[in-house]
């Protein structure tokens, strides 16, 4: 199974730029990037994915490998509310996998 | 548009109880999920439906665990009888179609404590 590898944890200032790395070595020609964040106390919400090509919405960007090994999540500038565990998976047509994310703290 | 809905919120029961759990998804989504996440960790796929087929129920540990979906709309999660380590939070989630790489909507979840 593709597997993704996160730091556990990530502090950032408020206001400032984060960059959340993840590294998915084993990653299929198949497989979309891509990035939930569970806030406190609630369920896991969609953020952005990608396949091969940069992504931008209005929450962050997704920054793509050329080999596809690994992606950084940016959030151009952490608000406090930014905090929350964000998980980086490998999504497949039948398969979507959690692993156990990056907490990220956001200090005013 | 609401959101995918799940209650009861919180549930505490004794070990050996029986205990459901309720989740109705977005309006239009044919694909149901659930999900366990216990502590520290990512949710786990326990089950995922397609209208009121359950395609994949290989997490599910059928010997205590059901789950149903009658008309393809809403779906019941059931334990019986619960045990200490099935205290967790238990996720509901919804897309338009399970079989592609649309993303996922989720509740708030269910958070369950056996005691």
């Amino acid at each position: 199974d593709a597997k993704t590898t996160q730091p556990n944890s990530m502090e950032s200032n408020e206001e400032e730029p984060v960059h959340l790395p993840c590294n998915h070595s084993t990653i299929s020609g198949t497989d979309y990037i891509h990035w939930y964040r569970q806030l406190p106390s609630q369920g896991p919400e969609y953020v952005i994915h990608g396949l091969t090509s940069n992504v931008n919405n209005r929450m962050a960007s997704l920054a793509i490998a050329e080999d596809r090994k690994s992606s950084t999540l940016i959030l151009h500038r952490a608000t406090l509310r930014d905090a929350a565990v964000y998980y980086c998976i490998l999504r497949a047509p039948n398969d979507m996998r959690f692993g156990a994310g990056t907490r990220l703290t956001v200090k005013p | 548009e609401a959101g995918v809905v799940q209650s009861p919120r919180y549930k505490i029961i004794e070990k050996k109880q029986p205990v459901a759990f309720w989740c109705n998804p977005i309006s239009g989504h044919n694909t149901l999920y659930w999900y366990l996440q216990n502590l520290g960790q990512g949710p786990e796929l326990l089950i995922r439906y397609e209208n009121e087929e359950a395609v994949d129920d290989s997490q599910l540990p059928k010997d205590r665990f059901s789950a149903e979906r009658l008309k393809g709309v809403d779906s019941t999660l059931k334990i019986q009888p619960a045990e200490l380590g099935d205290s967790a939070v238990y996720l509901c989630a919804s897309s338009t179609s399970g079989r592609s790489y649309n993303e996922q909507f989720f509740g708030p979840g269910t958070r369950l404590t056996v005691l």
